[in-house]
């Protein structure tokens, strides 16, 4: 059965932090890793991964796939109170599946 | 681009009633599409697999009869949750898929609450 643990749950910083999410996986033929932002309503789509070793960037987000060690992180700098959301990592494995994790919860305070 | 909308954002009904949920992909073509149901606290959990033309595929313990899915059109799928009583109470999310290659990012719909009394 695919796995994917996010780590940790919850979280709580100040603004100007720098923050990291983790994320690990098990899932058979693995296509691609992705992650998401869920605020009150649906998640919205952040990066898909799907090399090792590459860096994605958007603004103060970036994320980086390590296939070997079957995990992701996901960093935030100079947080700010918009930030605060829960992130979700999800990884699509074979029959086009997506598994998500249960999220982390970061809040960010002023 | 990729938007997907759903409608309604939020039903209360009765129990024993039948809700009907949209989910539309406004500004491209889906030929897949999924739905998740997420309690809270909890992470999505996918209930099935809609494909255009086609029978959905649903995952382990979800009732087919229970919820019906049509995605009649490329751009259109419908979650039905038939005889729904309170234990269906949840947050109903579908995403859509642009292309067909399962690398591609799903892009998800507002989703919509649902409420059973």
């Amino acid at each position: 059965e695919d796995k994917v643990v996010q780590s940790p749950l919850s979280l709580v910083v100040h603004e100007g932090d720098t923050v990291t999410l983790n994320c690990s996986y098990e899932v058979t033929n693995f296509r691609s890793l992705l992650w998401y932002k869920q605020e009150k309503k649906a998640p919205t789509f952040l990066f898909m991964l799907t090399s090792s070793g590459i860096e994605k960037k958007s603004g103060r987000l970036s994320s980086i796939l390590d296939k070997k060690e079957l995990f992701s992180i996901l960093n935030i700098t100079a947080t700010q109170t918009g930030d605060s959301a829960v992130y979700l990592c999800a990884v699509a494995g074979g029959y086009q599946k997506v598994t998500f994790g249960i999220g982390t919860k970061l809040q960010v305070i002023p | 681009g990729a938007v997907v909308s759903q409608h309604p954002s939020w039903v209360i009904c009765k129990s024993g009633t039948s809700v009907k949920i949209e989910c539309r992909s406004l500004d491209f073509q889906a030929t897949t599409m999924f739905w998740y149901r997420q309690f809270p606290k909890q992470s999505l959990m996918l209930m099935a697999t809609s494909n255009e033309g086609s029978k959905a595929t649903y995952e382990q313990g979800v009732e087919k009869d229970k919820f019906l899915i049509n995605h009649a059109s490329l751009t259109l799928s419908t979650l039905t949750v038939t005889s729904a009583h309170p234990e269906d109470s949840s947050f109903y999310i579908c995403s859509a898929r642009v292309g067909t290659g399962v690398t591609q990012p799903q892009h998800f719909g507002d989703g919509t609450r649902l409420s059973i009394l």
